[in-house]
């Protein structure tokens, strides 16, 4: 069973707009990752926030993470053309050793 | 210095026949995990393997089998193939064992298109 859902399951908007994704979760993790999909080929690690962490930046990417509530956000400033794609949240639970994907968004930039 | 590679890239087997996807992981790592993801939804786990040994493993079949070699090269095996098996399978490598506080970036490689008739 997956572990993260992503919400929205999809998401239009356009050029230059900022882009928000969710993502809740069942159980307890270590540390909770973003990855970008393009078209049905492999996955690119985005970021990685642990558990003892609220929020992390890397570039135009802002990951916060709430553990009370079990659910993270995503949020791409800024969004180009190339942001195109599907987004994956993937937990560590604590309970096991495996990474569990949810569903994923898929985000479509408009020009 | 090379990603992770995999082959072959697609793939078009008929029910019932076996299979074996390969996949070569970045120079120095030593940890490999296999994921199976059907169309529209996020991958599955299926294995981790560390250092040649198993040490994770998901929800599916005995069908589905695999193992690393001491190059840290991995070979998965799907046996007596069915219909729902037609997935993208996607090798990931990382330096160290998935697992705990480990907060080791996986590597993914391009995957295999395995379409089963």
């Amino acid at each position: 069973s997956q572990q993260g859902e992503e919400d929205p399951q999809a998401l239009s908007i356009q050029e230059g707009e900022n882009a928000t994704m969710n993502c809740s979760y069942k159980t307890s993790i270590n540390n909770l990752q973003w990855y970008r999909q393009n078209s049905g080929r492999g996955l690119v690690h985005l970021i990685l926030i642990r558990s003892n962490e609220r929020e992390k930046h890397s570039g135009r990417l802002r990951v916060t993470l709430d553990t009370s509530k079990k659910s993270s956000s995503l949020l791409i400033t800024a969004s180009r053309a190339a942001d195109t794609a599907s987004y994956f949240c993937a937990t560590d639970a604590t309970r096991d050793d495996k990474i569990i994907f949810g569903k994923g968004t898929r985000l479509h930039i408009l020009p | 210095d090379a990603g992770v590679t995999q082959s072959p890239t697609h793939l078009i087997k008929t029910r019932g026949q076996q299979v074996t996807l390969r996949c070569s992981p970045i120079s120095g790592h030593k940890s490999v995990s296999w994921y199976q993801q059907v169309l529209g939804q996020g991958p599955q786990f299926i294995f981790q393997y560390y250092e040649k040994e198993e040490r994770g493993r998901g929800n599916f079949p005995d069908r589905f089998s695999a193992r690393q070699f001491p190059n840290y090269s991995s070979e998965l095996n799907v046996n007596a193939l069915l219909l729902g098996d037609s997935a993208l399978y996607l090798c990931a490598s990382s330096l160290g064992l998935l697992a705990g506080i480990s907060t080791d970036t996986q590597y993914f490689g391009p995957g295999t298109r395995l379409t089963v008739l």
